[in-house]
C-alpha cells in the first residue's frame, strides 16, 4: 500500500562509482519531484518531471540525471560520485503543479554516503 | 532573492499550545505548505493556504497572510509525539518550483 517507494534506503559507496535510486508513486499522479536533504536540513528540489516531461531542472552537476520511464516512475543516476553527494535524497509526488493539488507527498528517503 | 526563515529550536511543554512562526520573501506566491518531519523520516504533508487567513484541522491550524510574508502553525495540546522538525515551504508562481525553509525543531517535554 505504501504511495511513494523508494528503493534502495540506505547507499554506501567509493567515490567515483555510478549509482542509481528508484522512485515509484501508485498514487496516480501527473508530476514528480527529487529533492537533496543535507547535513543541515535543507530540502533542495533538484527536478521535477509532469507527464514525464522534465520542468525543473535545479543548478545541479551534470552528473545527476533523472529519467522518467513512465508517470510512475522517476529515477535517479548519479555519475562519478563525490563525497559532497553525500545526503539524504527524497522522491516526492503530487497529482498536479498548482493548488491544493500541488500538495508533495514524499517516499521514506535514500541515506547515501559516499566515502 | 528567496528567503524563507524560521527559528530554528523550540521548547514546549506537553499538553501546552505553541506557535511556529515563518516568513518568507519569494518570486511570486502560488500557495504555502507546512510539512512535520521526524528525524529519519520523510516530511509529511500537515496543512496548505493560499489565501489570508486561518485553516484549521484537528490541533492543527495554519494562518497566512500573504502581504505581510508570514505564516504560522499553531499546535494545541501538544503530545509528546509531536517532537518533530516542522518545515515551512513556498510555491513560487507557475506552481512549479517549492521553496522549503530550514525547519524548526520542535522538543515537546513531559
Amino acid at each position: 500500500d505504501t504511495a511513494v517507494s523508494q528503493t534502495p534506503k540506505y547507499l554506501v559507496t567509493q567515490m567515483g562509482n555510478d549509482k542509481s535510486i528508484k522512485c515509484e508513486q501508485n498514487l496516480g499522479h501527473d508530476t514528480m519531484y527529487w529533492y537533496k536533504q543535507d547535513s543541515k536540513k535543507f530540502l533542495k528540489i533538484m527536478f521535477s518531471y509532469n507527464n514525464k516531461e522534465l520542468i525543473i531542472n535545479e543548478t545541479v552537476p551534470n552528473r545527476f540525471s533523472p529519467k522518467s520511464p513512465d508517470k510512475a516512475h522517476l529515477n535517479l543516476h548519479i555519475n562519478s560520485l563525490e563525497l559532497g553527494d553525500s545526503a539524504v535524497y527524497f522522491c516526492a509526488s503530487s497529482q498536479d503543479v498548482g493548488g491544493p493539488r500541488g500538495t508533495q507527498y514524499f517516499g521514506p528517503g535514500t541515506r547515501l554516503t559516499v566515502l | 532573492g528567496q528567503n524563507i526563515d524560521q527559528p530554528t529550536e523550540m521548547t514546549a511543554t506537553e499538553g501546552a499550545i505553541v506557535q511556529i512562526n515563518c516568513t518568507y520573501q519569494t518570486s511570486g506566491f502560488n500557495g504555502l505548505f507546512w510539512y512535520q518531519q521526524h528525524a529519519g523520516e520523510a516530511p509529511t504533508f500537515l496543512s496548505y493556504n493560499v489565501l489570508d487567513g486561518l485553516e484549521e484541522k484537528g490541533r492543527f491550524s495554519s494562518f497566512l497572510s500573504r502581504s505581510k510574508g508570514y505564516s504560522y502553525l499553531l499546535l494545541k495540546e501538544l503530545q509528546m509525539k509531536d517532537s518533530a522538525s516542522y518545515l515551512c515551504a513556498v510555491r513560487n508562481t507557475g506552481g512549479f518550483k517549492t521553496i522549503f525553509g530550514a525547519g524548526t525543531r520542535l522538543f515537546v517535554k513531559a
